[in-house]
């Protein structure tokens, strides 16, 4: 069975400040994708990035970054320097390979960002 | 990425009631999937919507009171049937294989749903 882990209910940072959410998983697939979204308070679900289970380069786009470590199951995601309008809610999700196309989520991590 | 649509935008049903959601995607796209959010919870699969054929659907969730249809590549519709203040959630539309992309899934901006 699969299962994500968002150990991190909430976090309340000030903005500049760097955040890190931690996001860890359990498969038994050898094939997998990893996926981070963030939930804005209007609702929809932004698609932020996919990881591949063969691929453990960390990513970095602007002042986001995602850090993959297979040896210890876990795919963290970073902001740094924080905004405002990074506030959300944050979820990680798995899926496995082969034609199961299934999403299995965390729980999500309310990030505030206080000015 | 594909972009998805999804109407109504929200909702206030009576319980008893039933409402249909629709799904619609600017380009053709391999799968469709229904999400279900209960307040403050995390996402949950409700079905696949196969197109042409009957969805598949997750344990607790039944083709009675989630009807889905799919009749072809761009479109499905998720119907919540003989509403209960329980089913009140977001409803999420998303979708994988769209143009340009074979393993991104998308997301719907949602329904929400509220039943009284």
């Amino acid at each position: 069975a699969q299962k994500v882990t968002q150990a991190q209910t909430e976090i309340s940072v000030v903005e500049k400040e760097d955040v890190t959410l931690d996001c860890v998983y359990e498969t038994r697939d050898t094939t997998y994708y990893l996926f981070w979204y963030k939930q804005p308070p209007s609702g929809e679900l932004v698609f932020l990035i996919r990881r591949n289970s063969f691929d453990e380069q960390n990513e970095i786009s602007g002042r986001y970054s995602w850090n993959f470590q297979k040896s210890t199951s876990s795919f963290n995601f970073t902001i740094t320097a924080s905004q405002v309008v990074d506030s959300a809610v944050y979820f990680c999700a798995l899926r496995g390979g082969g034609s199961n196309y299934k999403l299995t989520f965390g729980k999500g991590t309310l990030l505030t960002v206080n000015p | 990425s594909a972009v998805i649509s999804q109407k109504p935008s929200r909702d206030i049903c009576q319980r008893g009631t039933s409402l249909t959601i629709q799904c619609q995607v600017d380009s053709q796209v391999t799968m469709m999937f229904w999400y279900r959010q209960q307040p403050g919870q995390s996402l949950t699969l409700i079905a696949t919507a196969n197109q042409g054929s009957e969805a598949t659907y997750e344990s607790g969730f039944v083709i009675d009171k989630f009807p889905i249809s799919r009749p072809n590549l761009t479109f499905s519709t998720l119907t919540v049937s003989n509403m209960s203040p329980e089913d009140s959630s977001i409803y999420l539309c998303s979708v994988v294989g769209g143009q340009g992309s074979s393993y991104e899934q998308y997301f719907g901006p949602g329904t929400r749903l509220t039943v009284t």
